[in-house]
């Protein structure tokens, strides 16, 4: 079957360095997106990656490696803005988005 | 802002009761989606719109009903729920249908949904 695995909560200190990572098993690979989510708000888009490598915008970053089906969110100088749960999703041959539950992420001053 | 907005914000209703969310983007595009978000789960695909025809509907209870008028609004018709259903509902859409690129996804702020 197809999968995301993230973990559930992180906690990490304001100003600090944080990597969420998520492995995926899908049939066939089309990409990968993170979403960023407060609560009580929309998803919003933080990032896609197809070919492997890191691609850096800004405090974010995502990686990718397509041969060990795996990902990373890379966020550096945390803010509590940053305060969220970060949503991996993998898009399978058929084009189908593959969610993962979310990994809620608490920054603590 | 992202371009989706979602009526209501928050539903109260009852196994009985009739309802419908409705949702509205404002950024020209041709693809509109429901999911179902659950606490620590998946977020659920339960249907897919382009173009105003429906072209997914992965295997919803029938007392979820779909209506796409036109390719700005998608709409959610609800009856005889359950209170498993109880959930946040979210709208998105792109650009086009998703393909061999990038075309991510934007999402509305969610329909609250109690079922009591």
């Amino acid at each position: 079957g197809q999968n995301i695995d993230q973990p559930t909560e992180m906690t990490a200190t304001e100003g600090a360095i944080v990597q969420i990572n998520c492995t995926y098993q899908t049939s066939g690979f089309n990409g990968l997106f993170w979403y960023q989510q407060h609560a009580g708000e929309a998803p919003t888009f933080l990032s896609y990656n197809v070919l492997d490598g890191l691609e850096e915008k800004g405090r974010f970053s995502s990686f990718l490696s397509r041969s060990k089906g795996y990902s990373y969110l890379l966020l550096k100088e945390l803010q509590m803005k940053d305060s969220a749960s970060y949503l991996c999703a993998a898009m399978d041959s058929n084009y189908q988005l593959i969610w993962g539950a979310g990994t809620k992420l608490i920054i603590k001053p | 802002e992202t371009g989706v907005t979602q009526t209501p914000r928050h539903l109260v209703m009852g196994m009985t009761n009739k309802k419908s969310l409705k949702c509205e983007q404002h950024l020209g595009h041709n693809a509109m989606y429901w999911y179902k978000q659950s606490a620590k789960k998946p977020l659920e695909l339960m249907f897919v719109y382009s173009l105003e025809e429906r072209v997914e509907n992965n295997s919803v209870p029938s007392r979820f009903s779909p209506e796409c008028p036109n390719s700005s609004h998608l709409f959610l018709h609800l009856h005889t729920l359950q209170p498993e259903d109880s959930a946040l509902y979210l709208c998105a859409s792109s650009q086009d249908l998703p393909s061999g690129r990038m075309n991510e996804q934007f999402f509305g702020p969610g329909t609250r949904l109690t079922v009591l």
